[in-house]
């Protein structure tokens, strides 16, 4: 299976500090997208990095690629009682994408 | 002005009924998805439709049939009804299918309880 994994499952940061989280997959994959949802929300998108891509830049986030290590990881600077939420990774290999199980953060005041 | 909706966004039934989640976009997107979310928050995609033609179709029992009149449509019906049914249904699109999909847009959300 090529199904992400994301680590931890779940994290509590003080707000300010920086959070990171890990995904790693199974297989090759052609893009990976981290995706937010907040509590009896539907998923939202928040930034997409292609296999040929080792880093992308989105305001606060930070995400960076290893196809060799086939892992990615989720940066977000500066935490805000905003960025409480589940973050979920999700490969994409030819036509299917696959979710992982998500990370819970939780900002605390 | 929501992108992807869905209705209705609570169900509560009782086992042995048939039910339907509807959903609509409004981007023009050519793909469409329908998700169950367990409650311990795992993701996993049911079905997808590429310009209303059925391109997934995963372990999913029988009494799950989707139906997509067009594009900006994608139902659910569900028969049957079982308790191990309730759960979180998203219902998402995205522009295009195979290798280059990229972001998907969720709905809300239907949150099924069947007892």
């Amino acid at each position: 299976s090529q199904q992400g994994e994301e680590d931890p499952q779940a994290l509590s940061i003080q707000e300010g500090e920086n959070a990171t989280m890990n995904c790693s997959y199974k297989t090759s994959i052609n893009n990976l997208q981290w995706y937010r949802q907040n509590s009896g929300r539907g998923l939202v998108h928040l930034i997409l990095i292609r296999s040929n891509e080792r880093e992308k830049h989105s305001g606060r986030l930070r995400v960076t690629l290893d196809t060799s290590k086939k892992s990615s990881s989720l940066l977000i600077t500066a935490s805000r009682a905003a960025d409480t939420a589940s973050y979920f990774c999700a490969t994409v290999r030819d036509d299917k994408i696959i979710f992982g199980k998500g990370t819970r953060l939780h900002i605390l005041p | 002005d929501t992108a992807v909706s869905q209705t209705p966004k609570y169900l509560v039934t009782q086992m042995g009924n048939d039910k339907s989640i509807k959903c609509e976009q409004n981007l023009g997107h050519d793909t469409m998805y329908w998700y169950k979310q367990d409650s311990k928050k795992f993701l996993k995609i049911m079905f997808s439709y590429n310009n209303k033609e059925l391109i997934i179709n995963e372990t999913v029992p029988n009494r799950f049939s989707p139906k997509s009149p067009d594009k900006a449509h994608l139902n659910l019906h569900i028969n049957s009804l079982e308790l191990g049914d309730s759960a979180v249904y998203f219902c998402a699109s995205s522009r295009s299918w195979g290798a280059t999909q990229e972001t998907q847009y969720f709905g809300p959300g239907t949150r099924l309880l069947v007892l």
